[in-house]
């Protein structure tokens, strides 16, 4: 079984700075996947990042990068430059291996970007 | 434009009503999927369809089904046996084993 935990309910950060959104994973699979989504007020789910267990650069897209840290099953996401569309709930999913495409996700994190 | 959609928005339904909401993908995608946000929650994945005519229980399959008859289409039915049905449903896609995209949502309440 896979499982994900976001241990900050909400964050809190000012326009133009960095955030940094805890994630930390527990499986027994050797190969799996790490995804980030966005969630705004409107319910979608945007996705933003994805990191393979065998990557071994960090992924980076945009303003967004994720620190993939194995050994401490972590996969943190670093929003750099923080805008006010940044405000939403972020979760952290996991899938592959064992589970195939089945992704679990883990509560979420709400982040409010203050002006 | 490739996408996903769900109808409806928003859906009401009384007690003891079957209801089904309906997902379409152009992606061409093999692989959907329906997931259940309660508040503040993540999601939870209910049923799953690798392709055509083939599907699986989720984490909470109870309470609702499924048919896979086309790929672009994979609709839910809650019937009146899913005991607290009003959440938000989310269908997404993929092909099997790659990232997955996610449909607009519809808001289910039970009246």
């Amino acid at each position: 079984a896979q499982k994900i935990t976001q241990t900050q309910p909400g964050m809190f950060v000012q326009e133009k700075e960095a955030v940094t959104l805890d994630c930390t994973y527990d499986t027994s699979d050797q190969s799996y996947g790490l995804f980030w989504y966005k969630q705004p007020s409107s319910g979608e789910m945007i996705f933003l990042i994805y990191q393979g267990s065998y990557d071994e650069q960090n992924a980076t897209e945009g303003r967004y990068s994720l620190n993939f840290q194995k050994a401490r099953k972590s996969a943190n996401l670093v929003i750099s430059a923080s805008q006010l569309g940044d405000s939403a709930m972020y979760f952290c999913a996991t899938g592959g291996g064992t589970s195939g495409s089945r992704l679990t996700f883990g509560e979420g994190t709400q982040l409010t970007v203050n002006p | 434009d490739g996408g996903i959609t769900q109808s409806p928005k928003y859906l009401f339904r009384k007690e003891g009503q079957n209801v089904t909401l309906s997902c379409e993908q152009n992606l061409n995608h093999d692989a959907m999927y329906w997931y259940r946000q309660d508040p503040g929650q993540g999601l939870r994945l209910i049923y799953y369809s690798q392709i055509v005519n083939d599907f699986q229980k989720g984490d909470i399959a109870e309470g609702y089904s499924v048919s896979r008859e086309k790929k672009e289409s994979f609709p839910l039915t809650v019937t009146s046996a899913q005991k607290n049905p009003t959440a938000f449903y989310l269908c997404a896609s993929s092909i099997w084993g790659d990232t997955q995209y996610f449909g607009p949502g519809t808001r289910l309440t039970v009246l």
